[in-house]
């Protein structure tokens, strides 16, 4: 069974620091998403990605955060200057519209302290 | 707009005794519905999928779900409850665009 990979699983940073969440999708898939979920709450879409661009963003998506498929295989988060608000899991999925295909991976933990 | 209603945020059954979680949802489309379980500091896993076909549809580690339109209903079942079922379930609904839209998630405990 093809997996979506995200690394790291866990990651602790400074607040005001920038980190980098990065994700392998499925190769055929071809649409890429994150998700953020703040603990004991429900999962929430950030941002959306075909074709090389952002196809969809919420509105948590602001000029804090920003995405890229930097090559072929992998697609990262970004969140600069980070807030203590910030921590929470952060998952990524992909999804094949024509296969119904939708995968999400296990997730990176971030913690802001 | 879609949405998705998850009714009950704790459900608590005996091991063996059969397992309901109530899922709602709104959709002005035909949906695209599913069903995922997290376990404590996990990920998510899908259980099931329901894009369409089969109205009922069959999922993993004994769970299903029937696709009510009438109704708005997709309701996730299991006949018999087993200790390693304990967990967080989440309902969520695909949107046009894509991405889902999830509950707020029904936490299922399952005692001895």
């Amino acid at each position: 069974e093809p997996e979506v990979t995200q690394t790291p699983s866990h990651q602790v940073t400074q607040m005001g620091q920038e980190v980098i969440l990065r994700c392998v999708p499925i190769s055929n898939h071809l649409y890429f998403y994150w998700y953020r979920q703040i603990l004991g709450q429900k999962v929430e879409f950030l941002v959306s990605f075909y074709n090389n661009e952002i196809s969809e963003k919420s509105e948590i998506f602001d000029d804090q955060f920003s995405v890229e498929r930097p090559d072929g295989s992998n697609f990262t988060l970004k969140i600069r200057s980070t807030k203590l608000e910030d921590s929470a899991m952060y998952f990524c999925a992909s999804s094949n519209p024509i296969t119904g295909g939708y995968t999400f991976g296990s997730g990176t933990r971030l913690t802001v302290v | 707009a879609q949405s998705v209603t998850q009714l009950g945020s704790h459900v608590s059954v005996s091991e063996g005794a059969l397992v309901l979680l109530r899922c709602n949802y709104s959709s002005s489309v035909p949906p695209y519905l599913f069903w995922y379980v997290q376990y404590p500091n996990q990920g998510l896993q899908l259980l099931l999928k329901y894009t369409s076909a089969a109205t009922l549809v069959k999922g993993i580690n004994g769970f299903e779900a029937e696709f009510k339109k009438s109704e708005t209903s997709f309701h996730l079942t299991k006949p018999s409850a087993h200790m390693s079922d304990a967990a967080e379930y989440f309902c969520a609904v695909r949107r046009s665009q894509g991405n889902l839209i999830f509950g707020k998630g029904t936490k299922l405990s399952v005692k001895p």
